[in-house]
């Protein structure tokens, strides 16, 4: 069964630090993988996925993500992190294994704060 | 243009009633998703449409839970019975379509407290 980890329930990085939010994960066949930020009170935003080809990803607000079959990783960084990137991030993992079925699995969520 | 919407935003109930959660996907998106988000629970897969296809119910929790999908778009999602445990945010989410290489959208959801 397809699982995503996201091993840290919080991140604190001071602004203009480099932000990272780590996600592994585990599937039977290739994955396909997401993240998605959740602002306060809001729905959850797509910010950038990984299908196939580049290993390195860039999505919205500066964010970019690399993977890492070997590790079975798809961490997300940021370069320098801003006070408005606070908010909740989830990784998502969908496995293409023939028996995964058509479902994608989030993990339980990093909070990130963002300090000034 | 219009995003995902969901009505109503927030709806208090008392246990043993039922409840309908309604959701409007994105025009021309024939996918579309139901999740639940509790308290420190995360997401939760709830049952996913595709086109005409039969739905994919498998993250339903309970018979207490079901949902349609009327002319490929509007859904509702109906809980009986209300229980305590059913308090969480209700999210609805739309994608172009159901191979899930495309990223989905989601509503503000409904946030659901049983009394």
């Amino acid at each position: 069964a397809q699982s995503v980890a996201q091993p840290e329930d919080q991140v604190n990085v001071a602004e203009g630090n480099p932000l990272t939010v780590k996600c592994t994960y585990s599937v039977s066949g290739n994955p396909y993988l997401f993240w998605y930020v959740q602002y306060p009170n809001r729905g959850l935003q797509f910010l950038l996925k990984y299908i196939t080809g580049d290993n390195l990803v860039k999505g919205s607000y500066g964010f970019e993500a690399e993977f890492n079959k070997s590790q079975t990783s798809f961490h997300l960084k940021k370069p320098s992190a801003l006070v408005s990137d606070s908010a909740l991030y989830f990784c998502a993992v969908r496995d293409t294994g023939r028996a995964a079925g058509n479902k994608l699995t989030f993990g339980g969520g990093t909070r990130v704060l963002v300090k000034p | 243009g219009a995003g995902v919407s969901q009505s109503p935003s927030n709806k208090v109930t008392e246990k043993g009633k039922d409840v309908e959660l309604r959701c409007d996907p994105i025009s021309g998106h024939t996918a579309l998703y139901w999740y639940r988000q509790s308290l420190g629970q995360g997401l939760e897969f709830l049952i996913y449409f595709q086109g005409n296809s039969a739905p994919d119910k498998s993250g339903l929790p309970s018979d207490r839970f079901s949902a349609e999908r009327t002319g490929g778009s509007v859904s509702t999602l109906t809980i009986q019975r209300t229980q305590q445990e059913d308090s969480a945010v209700y999210l609805c989410a739309s994608s172009l379509g159901g191979t899930l290489r495309n990223e989905q959208y989601f509503g503000p959801g409904t946030r659901l407290t049983v009394t």
